[in-house]
This record gives structure tokens, sequence and C-alpha cells, in this order.
């Protein structure tokens, strides 16, 4: 199985701040990775696919980036509704496996 | 707009089969692959497997020997089993569609989930 390891497990920042959290995949996955958020008591939503693409409807302060190994997740400026869990997830092959999740918490 | 629902027990007891459908809506499930996401109390997310119109369903091979995915295309439903059940398998049991494009695969409708637990 694909090993997916994200850093930091938990973020404090402030509204506004810009903050990024990275994943490394145990094998090269070329682009095959995916981004997730979840609220508390609520389903995962995706935000980012094929490392760097915004799902639809998902705001531009949102970025992605990295291909092989490693990856990041950039958001520009955190706003309040921001404040939520974060899995990376590799599609490169089964089983899909995601990263342990990045707690993004308010400073 | 496409919406997934799932149902089933809340409560299973050990040694017993955990059965979920999850009933799709505008769309049909004949066009997408359909998987279970499953995410134990206070931990991260764990594929299960999913499955296709055609050929056969994929399974993640720490509990391939126990699940069972299936279609209903008549009801535009699929399903969940998951055999001989211990308190490690309480989760939360999401199904979610599975956008398959090469690269662009990604889980990207997601239904609320459904809280199963394993207890006597």
């Amino acid at each position: 199985d694909i090993q997916m390891t994200q850093s930091p497990s938990s973020l404090s920042a402030s509204v506004g701040d810009r903050v990024t959290i990275t994943c490394r995949a145990s094998q090269s996955i070329s682009s095959y990775l995916n981004w997730y958020h979840q609220k508390p008591g609520k389903a995962p939503e995706l935000l980012i696919y094929v490392a760097s693409t915004l799902q639809s409807g998902v705001p531009s302060r949102f970025s992605g980036g990295g291909s092989g190994t490693d990856f990041t997740l950039t958001i520009s400026s955190l706003q309040p509704e921001d404040f939520a869990t974060y899995y990376c997830q590799q599609s490169y092959s089964t089983p899909y496996t995601f990263g342990q999740g990045t707690k993004l918490e308010i400073k | 707009q496409v919406q997934l629902q799932e149902s089933g027990p809340g409560l299973v007891k050990p040694s017993e089969t955990l059965s979920l459908t999850c009933t799709v809506s505008g769309v049909s499930i004949s066009s997408y692959y359909w998987t279970w996401i499953r995410q134990p109390p206070g931990k991260g997310l764990e594929w299960t497997g999913h499955i296709y119109i055609s050929g056969s369903p994929s399974y993640n091979p720490s509990l391939e020997s126990r699940v069972t995915i299936s279609l209903d295309t008549s009801k535009n439903q699929f399903s969940l089993k998951l055999s001989s059940v211990t308190a490690a398998d309480t989760a939360v049991y999401y199904c979610a569609r599975l956008r398959n494009g090469g690269a662009n695969r990604a889980f990207d409708i997601w239904g609320q989930g459904a809280m199963v637990t394993v207890s006597s």
C-alpha cells in the first residue's frame, strides 16, 4: 500500500493568514493526488484533484502543487469557514489511501 | 443535482454482518464508479472498495475476505456488506461517487454518512 504522510498534524492560525500543508507519498504517485476538507460532523468535500486543479465551486484562495512524492496545499488568506481537518489522498493505485489529516484550528 | 443517502442499521452485534445501502439520485449509477469509505470515531479515512456496472468490484485487501459491494440498477442503489464484524468496525460509513477519469480520479460527491456501532 502507498502510505501518505501529512505535516503538520495540527496547525493554529488566524483569519487572514497564509498556511501550507504538506503531504508525502511513500512512492511516486505522479499527480494522482487529491485534497479534501472535513468539518466536524460532516462528510469530507473535494477541494483539489490532480494535485493542482480546483474542484468546481472551490474558492481561488486554495491552491495545490507538487508531483511525484511531495505535495502542498496552500490557503492564501484564511477565512473563518476554512477551519477544518484537511486530508490528502492518492488515487494512483488501489487501495486508495488517505493521509492522517491536518487539523487547522483558530489561534 | 447528484445526491447520495446512506441507510441501514446503526447497531450491529459482534460476529454479525453489517449491511448498508446508498441511494443515488440525480444520476444513473450505471454511469460512474461508486465507493464506500469509513471513518472510525476520531480517526482518519479508509477506502473499503468500489464498484462499476461492468467488471468486478475492487476491495481493500485489509477487508477483502469480509466485504461485498453490489449494485442494484433497478433501484439506483449500491450496497455494502461487511461480515464477522468486531468493535474495530465501528465507524461512520460514507458512500461516495468515484469520478474515474485517469488522473482526475477523485471522490467528488459524498453522502452525509451513517454511524454504525458494533456492540452486543
